[in-house]
């Protein structure tokens, strides 16, 4: 069975640093692109950054550019978004989310079909 | 970037009823590039359909996508309580964007 099981976020201060996580399995890791997702009750569900299957190539929303780092470890199976320079408005449900077909990725086909969620994880921006 | 507008925002139905919900485009979509997805409360959304019609893996029959150009549709004949929740639809032909939902109610 496919599952993703989100962890870290919390609280951190406006400019402030958070890291969130996913543990994959059931699948081969590293033929897959993985995205991050958000959601607010405010503006929904925002995509925010893609990695490819081998992590040669990241990709990010506007939001976020600059400041959110997406990574992986294939050998771990595991991917992570570290946040930095926090903003009120990046305080969301954190989805870890993997792409419906294997294989190699671009842009545009990175963030295409989400095929599986993982359970969100919270975090919040406040002073 | 490509606005969803979903309707209607909110529908109360029975089980057993048929639900047909709407999802609009702010332009037209080059390719059948949009997916529906399931959300309960408290829980992550769930993949139903893919490439305007295509059911995802394990998805009964009695969801059906359909659609061109702006206007998309999701049907669900005959509801179950497990269908009750809040429905996206998202677009991934120019980059990637979702609707607001339609959460749909029990009766």
């Amino acid at each position: 069975e496919v599952q993703l099981l989100g962890s870290g976020g919390g609280l951190a201060q406006p400019g402030g640093s958070l890291r969130v996580s996913c543990a994959a399995s059931g699948f081969t890791f590293s033929n897959y692109g993985m995205n991050w997702i958000r959601q607010t009750p405010e503006k929904g569900l925002e995509w925010i950054s893609a990695i490819t299957g081998t992590g040669g190539e990241t990709y990010y929303a506007d939001s976020v550019k600059g400041r959110f780092i997406i990574s992986r470890d294939n050998v771990k199976s595991t991917l992570d978004l570290q946040m930095n320079s926090l903003r009120v408005e990046d305080t969301a449900t954190y989805f870890c989310v993997k792409r419906k077909l294997a294989g190699f990725c671009s842009r545009t086909s990175c963030r295409d079909v989400f095929e599986t969620w993982g359970q969100g994880t919270r975090v919040t921006v406040s002073s | 970037d490509i606005v969803l507008t979903q309707s209607p925002g909110t529908v109360s139905l029975s089980p057993g009823d048929r639900a047909t919900l709407s999802c609009r485009a702010s332009q037209g979509l080059s390719g059948n590039f949009v997916a529906w997805y399931h959300q309960r409360p408290g829980q992550a959304p769930r993949l139903l359909i893919h490439y305007v019609s295509r059911r995802a893996t394990g998805i009964p029959d009695r969801f059906s996508g359909s659609g061109s150009g702006r206007d998309f549709t999701l049907t669900i004949s005959g509801l179950e309580p497990d269908d009750f929740g809040v429905y996206f639809c998202q677009q991934y032909g120019d980059s990637t964007t979702f609707g607001q939902g339609t959460k749909v109610e029990i009766k």
